[in-house]
């Protein structure tokens, strides 16, 4: 299993500002990814954090709105950049732990950081 | 466009009763299915996950899928107020490592 800390929790913001989150992983782990959850609506995929090189991004995000790093295989961070009011979301770290079928292929989820643009 | 649907709900059931969830997806070539479970205020936490046609059962818990019809179940026995929460579906496709998640439904175990 993997256990997943982020840092902070939660913060408010003021627009134009940026916000970086932290994600630690207890182990080492293949994929690490962010998402990002909006009240009363599902995950939505931001980008695959790449060990060592540039991110993969989704259509929608980008890298100059949403830098990533991961330096190493457990630890990542994701920053919202010159933030608007409709950044405020839950942003969550989750990491998976395998590619093959069974008990290692589960995908993990951070306990997310509340954000709040004013 | 990878799509997968799922009542929002809510959906309410008493205590004691079976609570069954949908979920229906797009991609056929779909080859692993989940099932999270969503507190309010909390990250998902997985309880489920089925790889093969037919019914998987773990506790109080038993998943079912059917690829022929894309389709992809979770039923909740003696289902108990702790219960209450949104239960998130997720598919992730062969030789792909992203999962693709649906609206996620609502329930409520009324006590």
């Amino acid at each position: 299993s993997a256990v997943i800390s982020q840092k902070p929790s939660r913060d408010i913001c003021q627009r134009g500002t940026s916000l970086t989150i932290q994600c630690q992983v207890d182990s080492q782990v293949t994929m690490m990814f962010w998402y990002r959850q909006q009240p009363g609506q599902s995950l939505t995929l931001i980008a695959t954090a790449n060990q060592g090189s540039e991110a993969t991004y989704e259509s929608g995000f980008v890298i100059d709105k949403f830098p990533i790093s991961r330096p190493n295989l457990t630890f990542s961070t994701l920053t919202v950049s010159n933030m608007s009011p409709e950044d405020s979301s839950i942003y969550l770290c989750s990491a998976w732990t395998g590619p093959t079928e069974g008990p290692t292929d589960t995908q993990y989820f951070g306990p997310g950081t509340r954000l709040t643009v004013l | 466009q990878k799509e997968v649907e799922q009542n929002s709900g809510p959906l309410s059931v008493p205590e004691g009763a079976i609570a069954s969830l949908n979920c229906t997806y797009s991609d056929r070539v779909s080859q692993s299915f989940f099932w999270y479970r969503q507190y309010s205020g909390k990250s998902p936490e997985l309880i489920m996950s089925i790889y093969s046609n037919g019914d998987k059962e773990d506790g109080r818990f038993t998943a079912q899928l059917n690829k022929a019809s894309q389709y992809v179940s979770l039923l909740i026995r003696d289902s108990q107020p702790s219960d209450s929460a949104t239960y998130l579906c997720a598919t992730r496709g062969a030789g792909s490592y992203q999962l693709t998640f649906g609206k996620g439904t609502k329930l409520s175990v009324i006590p």
